[in-house]
């Protein structure tokens, strides 16, 4: 089975501040792993992902993610945070084929000006 | 990339009541799946929507109360029966496209209040 853990509900960071939001995960074989943003009453928005290749990915909006395998993380960094990224963050796995996401509890993130 | 509809976007609904959810894919995808998200919590699977055949239901759903219809490759059905309070939540459509290391996409999701 796959599960995704991000240990923290809430993180405040003030604005243009670096900003890291944490995310485990377990999977069997090798994992597909996501980031999601939703802002209030809205959908979810694809952020980046990581399939295989560089540890370092990048995506929307200027965040990027760090895959580490050893202690099976995928923390979402943001070298400068905006008060437009507040919103809740979910990070999500999945195993290869045309399989479901799994997703984490999700993280609100408050970027305070 | 897909673009996802979901209609209605919002509804509120009386006990006893059933509510469909049509969800729109602006091109052909290869899997459709619907999400439930209560109210403060993270998206849990319902089901897999597959194309010309029954849907796949994950643990503690059921057909009886979540019936879903995917008749061809753009377009899926989700049905809330009988609703209770507790249906109370907002209802996301998903799909991947053709390839097996894609993200999904999702729609706008369908926000569901039963009194």
């Amino acid at each position: 089975a796959q599960s995704v853990a991000q240990p923290e509900d809430q993180v405040n960071v003030a604005e243009g501040n670096p900003l890291t939001v944490k995310c485990t995960y377990s999977v069997s074989g090798n994992p597909y792993l996501f980031w999601y943003v939703q802002y209030p009453n809205r959908g979810l928005q694809f952020l980046l992902k990581y399939i295989t290749g560089d540890n370092l990915v990048k995506g929307s909006y200027g965040f990027e993610a760090e895959f580490n395998k050893s202690q099976t993380s995928f923390h979402l960094k943001k070298p400068s945070a905006l008060v437009s990224d507040s919103a809740l963050y979910f990070c999500a796995v999945r195993r290869s084929g045309n399989t479901p996401l799994v997703f984490g509890k999700g993280t609100r993130l408050s970027v305070i000006a | 990339s897909a673009v996802i509809s979901q209609k209605p976007s919002r509804d509120i609904c009386q006990r006893g009541t059933s509510l469909t959810i049509q969800c729109q894919v602006d091109s052909q995808v290869t899997m459709m799946f619907w999400y439930r998200q209560q109210p403060g919590q993270s998206l849990t699977l319902i089901a897999t929507a597959n194309q010309g055949s029954e849907a796949t239901y994950e643990s503690g759903f059921v057909i009886d109360k979540f019936p879903i219809s995917r008749p061809n490759l753009t377009f899926s059905t989700l049905t809330v029966s009988n609703m209770s309070p507790e249906d109370s939540s907002i209802y996301l459509c998903s799909a991947a496209g053709t390839g097996n290391t894609g993200e999904l996409f999702f729609g706008e999701g369908s926000r569901l209040t039963v009194l």
